[in-house]
């Protein structure tokens, strides 16, 4: 099945500093989600992207739908004590109703 | 509220016995899915259903059984043949069948006794 690398797996930062991370396939995807999920529940939507291109920011989360269809970044800018969590992107391909391809997850630490 | 509702929270198995999650969603959406999460891991598909008395495998179905006689519900069972269940659950929904995105419940951590 389709794969998506997530990187970085985790990510130790100080409260206030700005976070990247992203997302890359071998697939093309029509559509990149991210999603944060907090320990025992379910991830939540944080951003939704659904052209090649598109830049979308939600609060001080920012998000784009790389040019080549195939990545995705997520940035957090300015991080703050309740940004701890795991992030994830997800990509559906179009192909079928068969649900989303998943990343691996980013886990993010904020030290104060 | 709308939302997606699993129950329960922890579920505990005894070898040879097949459990049952809860998943009811009030959003009228069509599609629902589950999906098995394992520490470290992405999330895994194993069922969908686009609509009411359908459903299909996902990527890791074995050991699984689902039905979908109301549009609002999608139990899953967890069979005794699922040798390695202890996982985090998730149920999940979208408005229409391969339309994005898709809205997760609270999950359910099934452990072996």
């Amino acid at each position: 099945g389709q794969q998506l690398n997530q990187s970085p797996q985790s990510m130790f930062i100080q409260e206030g500093e700005d976070v990247s991370m992203n997302c890359t396939s071998s697939s093309i995807f029509n559509t990149w989600l991210w999603y944060k999920q907090d320990p025992g529940e379910g991830p939540v939507l944080l951003i939704a992207l659904y052209k090649a291109g598109e830049l979308t920011s939600n609060g001080r989360l920012t998000a784009q739908f790389g040019i080549t269809r195939k990545d995705s970044f997520l940035n957090i800018s300015a991080s703050i004590p309740s940004d701890v969590g795991i992030y994830f992107c997800a990509g559906d391909s179009g192909g079928g109703a068969d649900g989303l391809t998943f990343g691996k997850g980013t886990h993010l630490i904020i030290q104060p | 509220d709308g939302g997606i509702t699993q129950s329960p929270k922890y579920l505990f198995r005894k070898e040879g016995q097949n459990v049952t999650l809860s998943c009811e969603q009030n959003l009228n959406h069509d599609a629902m899915y589950w999906y098995r999460q394992d520490p470290g891991q992405g999330l895994r598909l194993i069922y969908y259903s686009q609509i009411v008395n359908d459903f299909q495998k996902g990527d890791i179905a074995e050991g699984y059984s689902v039905s979908r006689e109301k549009k609002e519900s999608f139990p899953l069972t967890v069979t005794s043949a699922q040798k390695n269940p202890t996982a985090f659950y998730l149920c999940a929904s979208s408005l229409v069948p391969n339309r994005q995105p898709q809205h997760f419940g609270d999950g359910t951590r099934l452990s072996i006794l």
